[in-house]
C-alpha cells in the first residue's frame, strides 16, 4: 500500500527566508508525486507534480521540488518566502496501476510566515 | 469556467439525521472522489467512482453512501451511522486515460449539532 509522511506538522519561517518542506513516500515502483496548497476553509490547489523525467520540477508561485528515488523523498522548496505563502501544504502520491487512481495524502504541514 | 462545485459550503445537521453533500463537475472527467479532512490527519478517501453507475469504497467508507447516476454528479450522503461526521469534505475529479492531477472543489464543512 502506498503512504506519505510529512514529518513536520508546523513550520514557522521569516518572510524572505528560504523554505523546505519534507515529504517521504512509500510505494513499490516510481510513483506520481504532487504538492498541493490549501488556504483555510478552501479546496486544494496544485503547486507542482512529478510524473517522470527531470527530477527537479518547477511549480507555480516560485516553488520547486526534487524527486530523490534513493531517499523516497519529494521535498518542496522555495528560495524566498512571502507572507502570502502562509497556508497548509500537502504532499500526495498516486499509483501507476490502473486500478485505484485516488491520491494518498500526507497529514500536511502548516506554514506560518513571520514578518 | 470549468471546475468542481460543492454545495453547500456550510452544513449543520442534528444527530441521527442523514445529510447529502452535492458535488458537480463540468470538466468532463470520468473519475470522481470524496475525501474527508480532519485537523492533523490530512485527506482520507471515502469513496471513488471511475465511471457512471460504478463506485468503490475507499479507506473510511463506513457510515457514508454515494451514487453516480450522471457523469457530472457524485453526491455523498452522510448517514446517521457515521459516528463522528463533523469534518471538512472535499470532492475531486480526474480524467481517465493517462494520468494527471486531481482537481478539487472548495469543500463543504459539516457540523453536527
Amino acid at each position: 500500500a502506498q503512504s506519505v509522511t510529512q514529518p513536520d506538522i508546523h513550520i514557522t519561517v521569516s518572510e524572505g527566508a528560504s523554505l523546505e518542506l519534507r515529504c517521504n513516500y512509500s510505494y513499490g515502483a516510481t510513483p506520481y508525486l504532487f504538492w498541493y496548497v490549501q488556504s483555510p476553509g478552501q479546496g486544494l490547489q496544485l503547486l507542482l507534480k512529478y510524473f517522470s523525467g527531470d527530477t527537479l520540477v518547477q511549480g507555480i508561485k516560485g516553488f520547486e521540488a526534487e524527486f530523490k528515488r534513493s531517499q523516497s523523498s519529494f521535498n518542496l522548496r522555495k528560495p524566498s518566502v512571502h507572507w502570502s505563502d502562509a497556508a497548509e501544504y500537502f504532499c500526495a502520491v498516486g499509483g501507476r496501476n490502473t486500478g485505484r487512481r485516488a491520491l494518498t495524502f500526507g497529514s500536511g504541514t502548516r506554514l506560518q510566515v513571520q514578518p | 469556467d470549468g471546475g468542481i462545485t460543492q454545495s453547500p459550503k456550510y452544513l449543520f445537521r442534528k444527530e441521527g439525521q442523514n445529510v447529502t453533500l452535492s458535488c458537480e463537475q463540468n470538466l468532463n472527467h470520468d473519475a470522481m472522489y470524496w475525501y474527508r479532512q480532519d485537523p492533523g490527519q490530512g485527506l482520507r478517501l471515502i469513496y471513488y467512482s471511475q465511471i457512471v453507475n460504478d463506485f468503490q469504497k475507499g479507506d473510511i467508507a463506513e457510515g457514508y453512501s454515494v451514487s453516480r447516476e450522471k457523469k457530472e454528479s457524485f453526491p455523498l450522503t452522510v448517514t446517521s451511522a457515521q459516528k463522528n461526521p463533523t469534518a471538512f469534505y472535499l470532492c475531486a475529479s480526474t480524467p481517465t486515460g493517462g494520468y494527471t492531477e486531481a482537481f478539487f472543489g472548495q469543500g463543504t464543512r459539516l457540523t453536527v449539532v
